[in-house]
């Protein structure tokens, strides 16, 4: 099956800075890559997702770019703020299945 | 809507004891999902199912029994609790490849 790998296990950034997490898969075949916040007590929400014929994909501050040849996928989020913070998770999908495999998750602090 | 519904939100058990957690969802979609997550480890899938009446097994399914009788309700069982089991379990369903996701339910085995 799929394996995903993600980094960094955690994260710590000034409001206003630039947050990173980056993301490695090994089945060439995926096609779809979503990314999901998961807030304290709450189940892992969708924030943003982009399929592999596509590089970037931008929703306001949150973009996320995919490199299929080095099957890597990263979420970037700009002038982060408190309510950023969250535990971030990457998946992609199985190919035959409808299968999502995750990742090991961000936690990711934003310091007022 | 209310979406993706798991009941209990939180349970004890003792080791060796049985118990059902309920996944109902009001939004009709084919596809529904039981994940375990453990610190430090993402979300793995136990169970899953494509429809009413087809249930197939994910990465970790030992120690777990599903069923899948209608479009609604997907219950995962645990026959005889262990330790290991201690977890918090999410229930999701799939319209498409976008999942829902329940508010989860804290299981801990003692």
């Amino acid at each position: 099956g799929e394996n995903v790998e993600q980094h960094p296990s955690t994260l710590s950034v000034q409001e206003g800075d630039s947050a990173v997490i980056k993301c490695t898969y090994s089945d060439s075949a995926s096609n779809y890559f979503p990314w999901y916040k998961q807030e304290l007590g709450k189940g892992p929400q969708l924030i943003i997702d982009i399929r592999s014929n596509v590089g970037e994909k931008k929703d306001q501050r949150i973009a996320v770019t995919l490199n299929k040849t080095a099957k890597h996928f990263s979420l970037h989020i700009t002038e982060t703020q408190p309510e950023d913070s969250a535990v971030y998770f990457c998946a992609a999908l199985e190919t035959g299945a409808n299968n999502l495999f995750f990742g090991t998750g961000t936690r990711l602090t934003v310091i007022p | 809507n209310a979406g993706v519904t798991q009941t209990p939100k939180f349970r004890i058990l003792k080791i060796g004891q049985s118990m059902t957690l309920q996944c109902a969802q009001d939004m009709n979609h084919n596809y529904m999902y039981w994940y375990r997550q453990d610190p430090g480890m993402g979300l793995k899938l136990i169970y899953y199912s494509v429809g009413a009446g087809i249930t197939d097994k994910g990465e970790v399914p030992n120690g777990y029994n599903v069923s899948r009788s209608t479009t609604e309700d997907f219950p995962l069982r645990l026959e005889l609790a262990a330790p290991s089991q201690t977890s918090v379990y999410f229930c999701a369903t799939a319209l498409g490849t976008e999942a829902f996701f329940g508010q989860g339910t804290r299981l801990t085995v003692v």
